[in-house]
């Protein structure tokens, strides 16, 4: 596709399951980045991808978050013994990296804990 | 560390009234600087960007922004605002350096009303 894509769209879990959503990212595009997006919040950083190079996972709230990207392609993030507060959107974005370059955004997948 | 303080979390306006949607930003190295719009309901999309060279940047739809280093601002500002211009908007700085995230304030709510 042309865009960036995320699944599921729509994700509703029982607290303490674990969940996987899904990134595809641009074709071409060399970093990866996943974001999180609750209300009143803005958006909070959680992991980078960039190549081949280690990822920044600065942004991970627990240990309980983890990602992957594998071949340098689709990226899932892992969130392992849900809790309530995992409750939001979290959205995958693109580049072609190094540096400033435009990010493109996926439409997110809304994740709901119950 | 760099961070971005949105002064307003809504700002609320009347169909072709002007508009400042404020932003201010702390970093101890050179900055990148950008605005970001999510529609209601659709993913982020870039709106303009300042990179390096003329301090105004605008947009292909009329917003325009300008960088001002003494007072670590870039705030969005329209001279006329359309319904259509309902969103919510998002300042956010990077680093030039070729390896970094992009760092989003928490957003301000555009409410355009006739």
């Amino acid at each position: 596709g042309a865009g960036v894509s995320q699944s599921p769209s729509n994700k509703v879990t029982e607290k303490g399951k674990d969940v996987e959503l899904r990134c595809d990212p641009i074709s071409g595009h060399t970093a990866l980045y996943w974001y999180r997006q609750s209300l009143g919040q803005g958006l909070e950083f959680l992991i980078y991808f960039q190549g081949n190079s280690a990822p920044d996972k600065s942004g991970l709230p627990s240990d309980r978050f983890s990602a992957e990207r594998t071949g340098g392609s689709v990226s899932t993030l892992t969130i392992q013994r849900t809790q309530q507060e995992d409750s939001a959107v979290y959205l995958c974005a693109s580049s072609l990296g190094q540096g400033a370059g435009e990010l493109f955004f996926g439409e997110g997948s809304r994740l709901t804990v119950l | 560390a760099q961070s971005v303080t949105q002064l307003d979390s809504q700002v609320p306006v009347f169909e072709e009234a002007p508009v400042e949607l404020r932003c201010n930003y702390s970093s101890s190295v050179s900055v990148y600087l950008f605005w970001y719009v999510q529609y209601p309901n659709q993913g982020l999309q870039l709106l303009l960007k300042y990179l390096s060279g003329s301090t105004l940047v605008e947009s292909i739809n009329g917003f325009e922004a300008e960088f001002n280093k003494s007072q670590t601002s870039f705030h969005l500002r329209k001279p006329s605002v359309h319904i259509s211009d309902t969103a919510e908007y998002f300042c956010a700085v990077t680093s030039p350096s070729g390896y970094s995230t992009l760092t989003f304030g928490k957003g301000t709510m555009l409410l355009v009303s006739p």
